[in-house]
């Protein structure tokens, strides 16, 4: 593994369905985040973690949970998914919840999920 | 609210340069952030701007004015393989990104 690692890459999941979508890092960033992406839209923030054990949400985070349970897995849950929830959903990271300086934000090469 | 604009399209020739630019009104400000993102991948960091002026970096170049709320991304020399997504993103007061839509940048030969 080598940065950020995201599963799977795409699905397609029936309405009303659970559904949970991966993301390990092999950075030991402290901070991580889930955003999702819709065409001409700008990337919208789901929910964060600042360090393992606390998380946050985000500007968009109705019918998503997460959880931080160590440095690596930050786990996105769907608890039961809605077409409107078709999106691209990328895990990030970064060294301080800041991300700013060399380096950012790190992405995972992101999740295509259509529901149907 | 919360506003980043930016262009939706542009289109340069190869070999030339070309500007991106990024407007901004956010609650507080703790830095500009512009990502590279081609068709189907992730976004990569390209800079990050706090301080007003000119930063750069090899063909890239970034540019701040916190007292105008703007900032461009300056790409030289261009090259096919700058065809991308280029994003535009804030991080306000409560160190939250604010992302532009994007400017898709299409380069032609």
């Amino acid at each position: 593994i080598a940065g950020i690692t995201q599963a799977p890459t795409s699905q397609i999941l029936a309405a009303g369905r659970r559904m949970t979508l991966r993301c390990t890092q092999d950075m030991r960033h402290n901070a991580m985040y889930w955003y999702r992406q819709d065409l001409g839209l700008g990337l919208r923030l789901i929910h964060y973690s600042n360090t393992a054990g606390t998380t946050g949400k985000g500007e968009v985070p109705d019918g998503y949970s997460v959880s931080r349970a160590n440095t690596d897995d930050f786990p996105l849950t769907l608890a039961s998914a809605v077409p409107s929830q078709t999106s691209v959903y990328f895990c990030a990271s970064s060294d301080e919840f800041s991300g700013t300086g060399e380096g950012g934000y790190t992405f995972g090469s992101g999740t295509r999920l259509t529901v149907v | 609210g919360q506003n980043i604009d930016q262009p939706t399209e542009m289109t340069a020739t190869e070999g030339a340069i070309v500007q991106i630019n990024c407007t901004y009104q956010t609650s507080g400000f703790n830095g500009l952030f512009w990502y590279q993102q081609h068709a189907g991948e992730a976004p990569t960091f390209l800079s990050y701007n706090v301080l007003d002026g000119l930063e750069e970096k090899g063909r890239f170049s970034s540019f701040l004015s916190r007292s105008k709320g703007y900032s461009y991304l300056l790409l030289k020399e261009l090259q096919m393989k700058d065809s991308a997504s280029y994003l535009c993103a804030v991080m306000d007061s409560n160190y939250q990104l604010i992302w532009g839509a994007g400017t898709k940048l299409i380069i032609k030969p």
